[in-house]
C-alpha cells in the first residue's frame, strides 16, 4: 500500500488551462504539505495543513490554491497555468505539525507549453 | 529569511570509498534536522535525521553529525555502494506558528564501480 499517493504523475497542458493535482495519505497523519521541485532540484514549500486547517502559506500565487476536504486528502489546484509553472509538484505527509516528513508522494511532474 | 546552504553540489566518489555532504543553517530555531535521498523519478525518503539535543546519530553505514554552536551539520555514507547514487537533501526545521522545514539545494552524489 503506498503511504502517500498522488495523481497524476505526469501532467502536459497549454498555458492558462486550470488543473488539479490530487493527493492522498493512508497513514492516518494529521499534516500535509505540498512541495515544488524545480529544474534545478531545489525543494521549496508551497503550503501545510493540519486538520484541514491551513497552517503555512508560502509566497505563493493566488493561481494555486489548496484544499483539503478531510485529513487524509490535499488537493492542488492552479488556475491560468504559466511557462514558470512547469516543474516537480510533491505531496507529502508528516503525523502532526511538529512530526518528521517522512514520506513524500511520487511527485507530479507538470510541463505547461 | 531561512536558509540552508548544502555542499557540494556534485560528489562523485569510488565504490567503497567514504561521501560526506555539508550543510548550514541560519535559523538558531532549528531543531530538528533530516536527510533526504531522492532516487530518480522518485519522492525524497526520509533516511537519517538528528536532534537538536544530540550531537551524532549512526545507522549502519549512514551518520550524520551536529554542531549546534557553528550551526554545522554533515552526512557521512562510509563504505559507498553503487546503489547510494542518487541526489540527497539536508533539511532543518523549526516550530514557528507550524512546522516549517527548509531544504538544502541537494547534491548529486555518483558512485562508480
Amino acid at each position: 500500500d503506498t503511504a502517500v499517493s498522488q495523481t497524476p504523475k505526469y501532467l502536459v497542458t497549454q498555458m492558462g488551462n486550470d488543473k488539479s493535482i490530487k493527493c492522498e495519505q493512508n497513514l492516518g497523519h494529521d499534516t500535509m504539505y505540498w512541495y515544488k521541485q524545480d529544474s534545478k532540484k531545489f525543494l521549496k514549500i508551497m503550503f501545510s495543513y493540519n486538520n484541514k486547517e491551513l497552517i503555512i502559506n508560502e509566497t505563493v500565487p493566488n493561481r494555486f490554491s489548496p484544499k483539503s476536504p478531510d485529513k487524509a486528502h490535499l488537493n492542488l489546484h492552479i488556475n491560468s497555468l504559466e511557462l514558470g509553472d512547469s516543474a516537480v509538484y510533491f505531496c507529502a505527509s508528516s503525523q502532526d505539525l511538529t512530526g518528521s516528513i517522512a514520506f513524500f508522494g511520487q511527485g507530479t511532474r507538470l510541463t505547461v507549453v | 529569511g531561512e536558509n540552508v546552504e548544502q555542499h557540494p553540489s556534485t560528489l562523485s566518489v569510488q565504490e567503497g570509498d567514504s561521501a560526506v555532504i555539508k550543510c548550514t543553517y541560519s535559523d538558531s530555531a532549528s531543531n530538528y534536522f533530516p536527510w533526504y535521498k531522492q532516487e530518480l523519478g522518485k519522492g525524497p525518503q526520509l533516511i537519517i535525521d538528528i536532534r537538536s539535543n544530540v550531537g551524532e546519530k549512526k545507522d549502519q553505514r549512514i551518520a550524520v553529525t551536529l554542531n549546534k554552536t557553528a550551526k554545522h551539520f554533515s552526512l557521512h555514507i562510509t563504505e559507498t555502494q553503487p546503489e547510494d547514487s542518487a541526489v540527497y537533501f539536508c533539511a532543518a526545521s523549526s516550530f514557528t506558528g507550524g512546522f516549517k522545514t527548509i531544504f538544502g539545494a541537494g547534491t548529486r552524489l555518483f558512485v562508480k564501480a
